[in-house]
């Protein structure tokens, strides 16, 4: 059974481009989570969705960022003109019905 | 906020015991003790996780208080990719949104 999948694991872009962040669960998990990792400081909790809803937003910016998790395919985490504070890593946990949540093993953004 | 309280920082010899304690005085009847780990450069871990009573598993020991305010993560012979930071984290269920602290950074020393 692979492991959460991430994509891309390195992302660079320039001030004002959009980052589309790529997160595949495991196997048989139905609940995505997505954390951000600012340089030097802790994991803070963004975003929760299982398939096709948004359980828990509470973290997220409140603009330039949206995540989704459609029926079919990875859940996306969009950050639209992005800016140098944006820079950080990037990761995502999946959980099955009833068990711990599984990490994968990030996304770097560097906004140049 | 995190609800647990750790040691910022401890050392290890190579190959010797190591006993990570975690205080979570305000922890509810229906919360997990849950550890994570994160190596450099990397996500993190899952560890070990458990309710009321002692656990083990292939990578580690969780040993919990009788009142559950206190547990204590042991690794039985820290070698040098055990370094990392040690997060004690509380989760209601596996739903719940983890709340990272700063977590313990272990250094093993060879």
């Amino acid at each position: 059974n692979a492991g959460v999948m991430q994509n891309p694991r390195h992302l660079v872009r320039r001030r004002g481009q959009e980052a589309r962040l790529r997160c595949s669960p495991m196997k048989g998990h139905s609940h995505v989570y997505w954390y951000r990792q600012l340089p030097e400081e802790g994991l803070k909790f963004m975003v929760y969705l299982q398939k096709e809803n948004i359980i828990d937003e509470s973290g997220m910016p409140k603009e330039r960022f949206s995540a989704e998790f459609p029926k079919e395919g990875p859940s996306i985490l969009r950050i639209q003109q992005v800016v140098r504070g944006d820079s950080a890593a990037y990761f995502c946990a999946s959980s099955p019905y009833s068990d711990t949540q599984y990490f994968g093993p990030g996304t770097r953004l560097t906004v140049l | 906020d995190a609800k647990t309280t750790q040691p910022n920082s401890m050392e290890s010899n190579e190959e010797e015991p190591v006993h990570l304690p975690c205080n979570h005085s305000t922890i509810s009847g229906t919360d997990y003790i849950h550890w994570y780990r994160q190596l450099p450069s990397q996500g993190p871990e899952y560890v070990i996780h458990g309710l009321t009573s002692n656990v083990n598993n292939r990578m580690a020991s969780l040993a919990i208080a009788e009142d559950r305010k206190s547990s204590t993560l042991i690794l039985h012979r820290a070698t040098l990719r055990d370094a990392a930071v040690y997060y004690c984290i509380l989760l209601a269920t596996s739903y719940d949104k983890v709340i990272f602290g700063p977590g313990t950074s272990l250094s093993v020393i060879p």
